[in-house]
């Protein structure tokens, strides 16, 4: 089945305790994304990838790093995370420039 | 930098009462994108528009693409229960990119 599997889906964690949110997908597409959605503000863009070892900043990057080693995985990292990164991430993944995005399940990340 | 309005935030209907949310883009886009998200859930794409002027209909949805490709609409044609979610408008600007830019959202729900 084409999908996008994010782990974990449920995080609670103290502030400065590095955390990675894994991401995978099976659909060999070249495009990888990370969102996080607040009430009221939509889906936001923290980081892409348009290919292995090609990554660059969304709209919303400040403390989230990330990687793209291999086609399939996209993880995104928070060195020292903060209370207002709260917020609920997903993973998205496409073809590059055509048809719409596939998203994983999300993360709900706490952070206290 | 590129903005997506949606409109209205929030929208109780009824039960068979019709239901439209409407998208408008800051910047003339190459296509837009509709997704769905239900209560709890992940949003799952539902179509998109690349064409001026360009109607598309999946059974009782019509999703419509401006002509100045600037704005679109979603159209729900007698409301089911089943159609209770968030329904997000997704532009791709004109630049080449693969970035989708996400509006706020409609929340819809239905009442019996």
């Amino acid at each position: 089945e084409a999908q996008v599997t994010q782990n974990p889906r449920y995080l609670i964690t103290v502030t400065g305790k590095k955390l990675t949110v894994t991401c995978s997908q099976n659909m060999n597409h070249e495009y990888m994304s990370w969102y996080r959605q607040d009430p009221g503000l939509g889906l936001r863009q923290i980081y892409y990838s348009m290919n292995v070892e090609v990554t660059d900043k969304g709209d919303v990057p400040e403390g989230y790093k990330v990687s793209r080693k291999e086609k399939r995985n996209f993880p995104l990292i928070l060195e020292s995370p903060s209370p207002n990164q709260t917020s609920l991430y997903f993973c998205a993944s496409s073809l590059l420039g055509v048809g719409g995005y596939t998203f994983g399940s999300g993360t709900r990340l706490t952070v206290v | 930098g590129q903005q997506v309005m949606q409109i209205p935030q929030y929208q109780h209907v009824q039960e068979g009462e019709d239901f439209t949310t409407y998208c408008n883009s800051s910047t003339t886009l190459s296509n837009i994108q509709w997704y769905k998200q239900r209560p709890g859930g992940h949003p799952v794409f539902l179509i998109q528009l690349v064409k001026s002027g360009e109607v598309k209909k999946q059974k009782r949805l019509t999703f419509q693409f401006g002509e100045a490709k600037k704005n679109s609409s979603l159209h729900i044609t007698a409301t089911q229960t089943t159609d209770v979610g968030t329904y997000f408008c997704a532009g791709r600007d004109t630049g080449g990119g693969n970035k989708l830019t996400f509006g706020t959202g409609t929340q819809l729900k239905v009442e019996l």
